[in-house]
Protein backbone atom coordinates (compact mmCIF):
# COMPACT_ATOMS: atom_id res chain seq x y z
CA UNK A 1 0.00 0.00 0.00
CA UNK A 2 1.05 3.19 -0.09
CA UNK A 3 3.06 5.01 2.81
CA UNK A 4 3.79 8.51 3.91
CA UNK A 5 3.96 10.99 1.62
CA UNK A 6 5.06 14.43 1.46
CA UNK A 7 4.60 17.28 -0.30
CA UNK A 8 6.96 19.14 -1.85
CA UNK A 9 10.18 17.42 -1.78
CA UNK A 10 11.89 20.23 -2.19
CA UNK A 11 11.31 24.35 -1.19
CA UNK A 12 13.50 27.28 -1.22
CA UNK A 13 12.43 30.38 0.19
CA UNK A 14 13.56 33.88 1.27
CA UNK A 15 14.51 34.36 4.80
CA UNK A 16 11.40 35.67 6.30
CA UNK A 17 8.68 34.42 3.79
CA UNK A 18 6.24 31.90 5.36
CA UNK A 19 5.92 28.32 4.27
CA UNK A 20 3.50 25.11 4.31
CA UNK A 21 4.49 21.46 4.63
CA UNK A 22 2.19 19.04 3.92
CA UNK A 23 2.21 15.07 4.71
CA UNK A 24 -0.30 12.36 4.09
CA UNK A 25 -0.14 9.27 6.37
CA UNK A 26 -0.15 5.87 6.00
CA UNK A 27 -3.88 5.16 5.77
CA UNK A 28 -5.97 4.54 9.05
CA UNK A 29 -2.77 5.62 11.35
CA UNK A 30 -3.87 7.61 13.62
CA UNK A 31 -0.73 9.30 15.25
CA UNK A 32 1.07 11.67 13.58
CA UNK A 33 4.52 12.83 14.22
CA UNK A 34 6.81 15.84 12.66
CA UNK A 35 10.72 15.64 12.84
CA UNK A 36 13.40 18.10 11.63
CA UNK A 37 16.85 16.51 10.49
CA UNK A 38 19.63 18.95 10.41
CA UNK A 39 22.63 18.56 8.02
CA UNK A 40 24.83 15.71 9.70
CA UNK A 41 22.11 14.83 12.42
CA UNK A 42 19.83 12.89 13.60
CA UNK A 43 16.20 13.74 13.12
CA UNK A 44 14.72 16.07 16.45
CA UNK A 45 10.90 15.67 17.89
CA UNK A 46 8.50 18.58 16.76
CA UNK A 47 5.45 17.67 17.37
CA UNK A 48 2.75 14.60 17.36
CA UNK A 49 -0.29 14.58 16.88
CA UNK A 50 -3.32 11.84 18.28
CA UNK A 51 -6.04 12.46 15.98
CA UNK A 52 -6.46 15.95 15.50
CA UNK A 53 -5.46 16.83 18.65
CA UNK A 54 -1.35 17.88 19.07
CA UNK A 55 -1.00 15.84 21.94
CA UNK A 56 2.83 16.84 22.74
CA UNK A 57 4.19 20.08 20.83
CA UNK A 58 7.08 20.38 23.11
CA UNK A 59 9.56 19.73 20.60
CA UNK A 60 8.95 23.17 18.49
CA UNK A 61 11.22 25.46 18.52
CA UNK A 62 9.19 28.48 19.09
CA UNK A 63 6.20 29.88 18.17
CA UNK A 64 6.68 30.90 14.50
CA UNK A 65 6.26 27.20 14.01
CA UNK A 66 2.65 25.39 13.87
CA UNK A 67 1.09 22.36 12.78
CA UNK A 68 -2.52 21.33 12.76
CA UNK A 69 -4.35 18.61 11.53
CA UNK A 70 -8.18 19.26 11.06
CA UNK A 71 -9.61 16.12 9.98
CA UNK A 72 -7.35 13.68 11.77
CA UNK A 73 -5.18 12.64 8.49
CA UNK A 74 -3.76 15.19 6.28
CA UNK A 75 -1.47 17.54 8.48
CA UNK A 76 0.22 20.67 7.99
CA UNK A 77 3.70 22.03 9.18
CA UNK A 78 3.29 26.24 9.32
CA UNK A 79 6.74 28.14 9.61
CA UNK A 80 6.08 31.93 9.79
CA UNK A 81 9.14 34.27 9.20
CA UNK A 82 11.42 31.93 8.09
CA UNK A 83 15.17 32.27 8.92
CA UNK A 84 18.07 30.67 7.41
CA UNK A 85 18.28 28.36 10.51
CA UNK A 86 15.07 27.12 9.98
CA UNK A 87 17.27 24.81 6.56
CA UNK A 88 16.74 21.54 7.32
CA UNK A 89 14.89 18.18 6.02
CA UNK A 90 11.27 18.23 7.73
CA UNK A 91 10.36 14.35 8.22
CA UNK A 92 6.70 13.21 8.72
CA UNK A 93 5.66 9.74 10.01
CA UNK A 94 2.55 8.06 11.20
CA UNK A 95 1.91 4.87 12.88
CA UNK A 96 -1.20 2.41 13.62
CA UNK A 97 -1.40 4.06 17.05
CA UNK A 98 0.06 6.42 19.55
CA UNK A 99 1.50 3.62 21.53
CA UNK A 100 5.39 3.57 22.32
CA UNK A 101 5.59 -0.38 21.05
CA UNK A 102 4.93 0.90 17.73
CA UNK A 103 7.24 1.43 14.99
CA UNK A 104 6.99 4.47 12.84
CA UNK A 105 6.60 4.94 9.30
CA UNK A 106 8.75 7.97 7.56
CA UNK A 107 7.89 10.05 4.48
CA UNK A 108 10.85 11.01 2.62
CA UNK A 109 10.93 14.24 4.14
CA UNK A 110 10.95 18.00 2.28
CA UNK A 111 14.39 19.87 2.04
CA UNK A 112 13.91 23.35 2.80
CA UNK A 113 15.98 25.77 2.09
CA UNK A 114 15.80 29.61 3.61
CA UNK A 115 17.86 31.72 1.67
CA UNK B 1 15.47 13.08 29.89
CA UNK B 2 16.47 10.09 27.02
CA UNK B 3 19.68 10.31 25.29
CA UNK B 4 20.98 8.09 22.65
CA UNK B 5 24.73 7.76 21.73
CA UNK B 6 26.35 6.63 18.94
CA UNK B 7 30.18 6.53 19.18
CA UNK B 8 31.20 5.86 15.50
CA UNK B 9 30.25 8.61 12.66
CA UNK B 10 31.62 5.89 10.22
CA UNK B 11 31.88 2.11 10.29
CA UNK B 12 34.14 1.13 7.36
CA UNK B 13 33.74 -2.70 6.44
CA UNK B 14 34.51 -5.28 3.82
CA UNK B 15 32.17 -6.76 2.07
CA UNK B 16 31.32 -10.73 3.60
CA UNK B 17 32.55 -9.15 6.58
CA UNK B 18 30.80 -8.61 9.79
CA UNK B 19 29.36 -5.16 10.50
CA UNK B 20 28.47 -3.66 14.24
CA UNK B 21 27.14 -0.44 14.80
CA UNK B 22 27.17 0.74 18.21
CA UNK B 23 24.32 2.24 20.21
CA UNK B 24 24.29 3.10 24.31
CA UNK B 25 21.32 4.93 25.84
CA UNK B 26 20.47 6.90 28.96
CA UNK B 27 16.71 6.73 30.07
CA UNK B 28 14.48 6.76 33.56
CA UNK B 29 12.60 3.87 32.87
CA UNK B 30 11.94 0.90 30.58
CA UNK B 31 13.45 1.48 26.86
CA UNK B 32 11.66 0.59 23.88
CA UNK B 33 15.02 0.67 21.14
CA UNK B 34 14.47 0.62 17.29
CA UNK B 35 17.20 0.80 14.68
CA UNK B 36 16.44 2.98 11.10
CA UNK B 37 18.52 2.87 8.18
CA UNK B 38 18.24 5.99 5.63
CA UNK B 39 19.25 5.54 2.13
CA UNK B 40 19.87 8.80 0.11
CA UNK B 41 16.99 11.13 -0.78
CA UNK B 42 15.14 8.48 1.10
CA UNK B 43 13.04 8.61 4.16
CA UNK B 44 14.52 6.59 6.91
CA UNK B 45 13.25 2.82 7.11
CA UNK B 46 12.48 0.48 9.91
CA UNK B 47 14.75 -2.30 10.59
CA UNK B 48 13.85 -3.83 13.87
CA UNK B 49 12.84 -3.16 17.33
CA UNK B 50 13.52 -4.33 21.06
CA UNK B 51 10.53 -4.00 23.07
CA UNK B 52 10.49 -6.94 25.50
CA UNK B 53 11.34 -10.74 25.78
CA UNK B 54 13.88 -11.77 24.37
CA UNK B 55 17.43 -9.95 23.58
CA UNK B 56 18.52 -10.65 20.66
CA UNK B 57 16.04 -9.15 18.23
CA UNK B 58 16.36 -10.25 14.32
CA UNK B 59 14.75 -7.66 11.98
CA UNK B 60 14.52 -6.72 7.72
CA UNK B 61 17.08 -7.88 5.26
CA UNK B 62 19.35 -9.94 7.81
CA UNK B 63 20.15 -7.48 10.41
CA UNK B 64 19.36 -7.87 14.17
CA UNK B 65 20.70 -6.02 17.37
CA UNK B 66 21.23 -7.44 20.83
CA UNK B 67 19.96 -5.65 23.94
CA UNK B 68 22.03 -5.21 27.35
CA UNK B 69 20.67 -3.93 30.15
CA UNK B 70 23.19 -3.59 31.90
CA UNK B 71 25.89 -1.41 29.49
CA UNK B 72 22.57 0.01 28.28
CA UNK B 73 23.66 -0.72 24.87
CA UNK B 74 21.55 -1.87 21.71
CA UNK B 75 24.23 -2.77 18.62
CA UNK B 76 23.19 -3.82 15.54
CA UNK B 77 24.91 -6.84 14.00
CA UNK B 78 25.25 -8.10 10.83
CA UNK B 79 27.08 -11.70 10.10
CA UNK B 80 28.13 -10.73 6.29
CA UNK B 81 27.76 -7.30 5.35
CA UNK B 82 26.60 -6.09 1.86
CA UNK B 83 27.91 -2.99 -0.88
CA UNK B 84 24.09 -2.49 -0.68
CA UNK B 85 24.29 -2.28 3.07
CA UNK B 86 26.45 1.01 2.87
CA UNK B 87 23.89 3.81 4.46
CA UNK B 88 23.22 5.94 7.43
CA UNK B 89 21.83 4.05 10.73
CA UNK B 90 19.90 5.54 13.13
CA UNK B 91 19.53 4.14 16.87
CA UNK B 92 16.20 5.56 18.60
CA UNK B 93 14.74 5.25 22.09
CA UNK B 94 11.00 5.67 23.49
CA UNK B 95 10.21 5.59 27.21
CA UNK B 96 6.50 5.65 26.44
CA UNK B 97 3.98 7.77 27.45
CA UNK B 98 6.35 9.67 30.24
CA UNK B 99 8.42 10.95 26.87
CA UNK B 100 5.05 11.90 25.05
CA UNK B 101 5.95 8.74 22.31
CA UNK B 102 8.30 10.78 20.51
CA UNK B 103 11.46 9.39 19.34
CA UNK B 104 14.71 10.41 20.43
CA UNK B 105 17.46 9.51 17.99
CA UNK B 106 21.11 9.19 18.08
CA UNK B 107 23.20 11.39 15.45
CA UNK B 108 23.97 8.59 13.13
CA UNK B 109 26.53 6.26 11.73
CA UNK B 110 27.41 5.99 8.02
CA UNK B 111 28.19 2.61 7.12
CA UNK B 112 30.68 2.03 3.98
CA UNK B 113 30.91 -1.39 2.77
CA UNK B 114 33.66 -1.87 0.34
CA UNK B 115 33.59 -4.87 -2.41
Amino acid sequence: GAGVSQTPSNKVTEKGKYVELRCDPISGHTALYWYRQSLGQGPEFLIYFQGTGAADDSGLPNDRFFAVRPEGSVSTLKIQRTERGDSAVYLCASSPTSGPINEQFFGPGTRLTVL
Amino acid sequence: AQSVAQPEDQVNVAEGNPLTVKCTYSVSGNPYLFWYVQYPNRGLQFLLKYITGDNLVKGSYGFEAEFNKSQTSFHLKKPSALVSDSALYFCAVRVGKAAGNKLTFGGGTRVLVKP
